[in-house]
């Protein structure tokens, strides 16, 4: 299996755009997660899916933030507008429900976003 | 509300040194499992354990060890022998069993390796 791939792996952009990233999950994974990683507030749960359905998106920042996963082999997280402090790297990952345990999350290697 | 807390920020060692990272949790989930994650410089999330709280064996990884004490809710990481390759970023995490697969990840400890 390729593991999660997101794009693009860098993005640029100006104040003002609108931004998206994808992200394709691992292949029979029902759980999908998007995370923002920042040297102030580190790793951070923005929203996730469990059978395409999201489940908890209180860490979304505000309106601006929007996440879809219209099927199971992919998922979408826009800025729009984007703005300097969305700066950050955005990781996506996937795991599997294997009975009644807690899986391990298998990460996608991030897109790092910069907006000037 | 779940919470994990990386005391150590930031840890500088020689190689060959011994290192432990501290990681302490707090959750009101009478079950629920614990994971290391690793951040080398190239910035992906590299798996490294996971634990539930039923199990507070001790467990050893080549280099590798994790001891998991619920009574002070610390589950610390310990390199034996640090080699250079070891330098990166560790996360600890926890992950109630009512919150899905969700992970909450502590702020993470940056280790310096120093030939």
């Amino acid at each position: 299996d390729a593991g999660v791939i997101q794009s693009p792996r860098h993005e640029v952009t100006e104040m003002g755009q609108e931004v998206t990233l994808r992200c394709k999950p691992i292949s029979g994974h029902d759980y999908l997660f998007w995370y923002r990683q920042t040297m102030m507030r580190g790793l951070e749960l923005l929203i996730y899916f469990n059978n395409n359905v999201p489940i908890d998106d209180s860490g979304m920042p505000e309106d601006r933030f929007s996440a879809k996963m219209p099927n199971a082999s992919f998922s979408t997280l826009k800025i729009q507008p984007s703005e300097p402090r969305d700066s950050a790297v955005y990781f996506c990952a996937s795991s599997p429900t294997m009975g009644y345990t807690n899986e391990k999350l298998f990460f996608g290697s991030g897109t790092q976003l910069s907006v000037l | 509300a779940q919470k994990v807390t990386q005391a150590q920020t930031e840890i500088s060692v020689v190689e060959k040194e011994d290192v432990t990272l501290d990681c302490v949790y707090e959750t009101r989930d009478t079950t629920y499992y614990l994971f290391w994650y690793k951040q080398p410089p190239s910035g992906e999330l590299v798996f490294l354990i996971r634990r539930n709280s039923f199990d507070e064996q001790n467990e050893i990884s080549g280099r590798y060890s994790w001891n998991f004490q619920k009574s002070t809710s610390s589950f610390n990481f310990t390199i034996t022998a640090s080699q250079v390759v070891d330098s990166a970023v560790y996360f600890c995490a926890l992950s109630g069993n009512n919150a899905g697969n969700m992970l909450t990840f502590g702020g993470g400890t940056r280790l310096m390796v120093k030939p």
